[in-house]
């Protein structure tokens, strides 16, 4: 079946303007995370969905940034205002039953921000 | 709040050899996991291996296998009979969502 899928895989914004990242997981996957990944680096936690409900948005570096999932599948990420630091990819990974870390995450293949 | 640390920012291995790639974590929760992920240059995270704290035995998936010392904290990979497809980032997760810096392997024709 299809994998997680994310658009678009490449974007480009002048700092200052509003991003939208979309995410769609596999289907009927309950739980879906948002990472961010810099250069050279592991993938931070942003937040976490089970199905429709935010979870955990600790990792949220800022107010500027917001996520949601409002029917529980396909999932947007919002930059708001983005700065030059915002820039790196953003991977969001699915996984089939609810709770964290108990379960293998399925990735997709990454935004890559690269804010100018 | 659980930390993986992976202390080999590279490593290269001969084609055919065995590597094995260190990770150890810090956590005082009684029941844990760790997961492996390959990151070739596409990009893409792909899942190789889970551990469990309480599984009895040594996870092992194919050329991939657990060396897993709970005494240690130390959850090392190791990947038999290496592949040139091998080379790409490979990372060590632990249950709470907290990645190691990774391992950039090399293998070597």
């Amino acid at each position: 079946g299809a994998g997680v899928s994310q658009s678009p895989r490449y974007k480009v914004a002048k700092r200052g303007q509003d991003v939208a990242l979309r995410c769609d997981p596999i289907s009927g996957h309950v739980s879906l995370f948002w990472y961010q990944q810099a250069l050279g680096q592991g993938p931070e936690f942003l937040t976490y969905f089970q199905n429709e409900a935010q979870l955990d948005k600790s990792g949220l570096p800022s107010d500027r940034f917001f996520a949601e999932r409002p029917e529980g599948s396909v999932s947007t990420l919002k930059i708001q205002r983005t700065q030059q630091e915002d820039s790196a990819v953003y991977l969001c990974a699915s996984s089939a039953p609810s709770g964290v870390g108990s379960y293998e995450q399925y990735f997709g293949p990454g935004t890559r921000l690269t804010v100018t | 709040a659980q930390k993986i640390t992976q202390t080999q920012p590279g490593m290269f291995v001969q084609e055919k050899e065995a590597v094995t790639l260190d990770c150890t974590y810090d956590t005082s929760d009684p029941s844990y996991g760790l997961f492996w992920y390959k990151q070739p240059s596409s990009g893409e995270m792909i899942f190789l291996i889970y551990q469990g704290s309480y599984d009895q035995q040594n996870a092992t998936e194919g050329r991939y296998s657990l060396n897993f010392q709970k005494a240690r904290k130390s959850a090392n990979l190791v990947i038999s009979a290496s592949q040139l497809g091998d080379s790409a980032m490979y990372f060590c997760e632990g249950r709470q969502l907290t990645f190691g810096s990774g391992t950039q392997l090399t293998v070597l024709p």
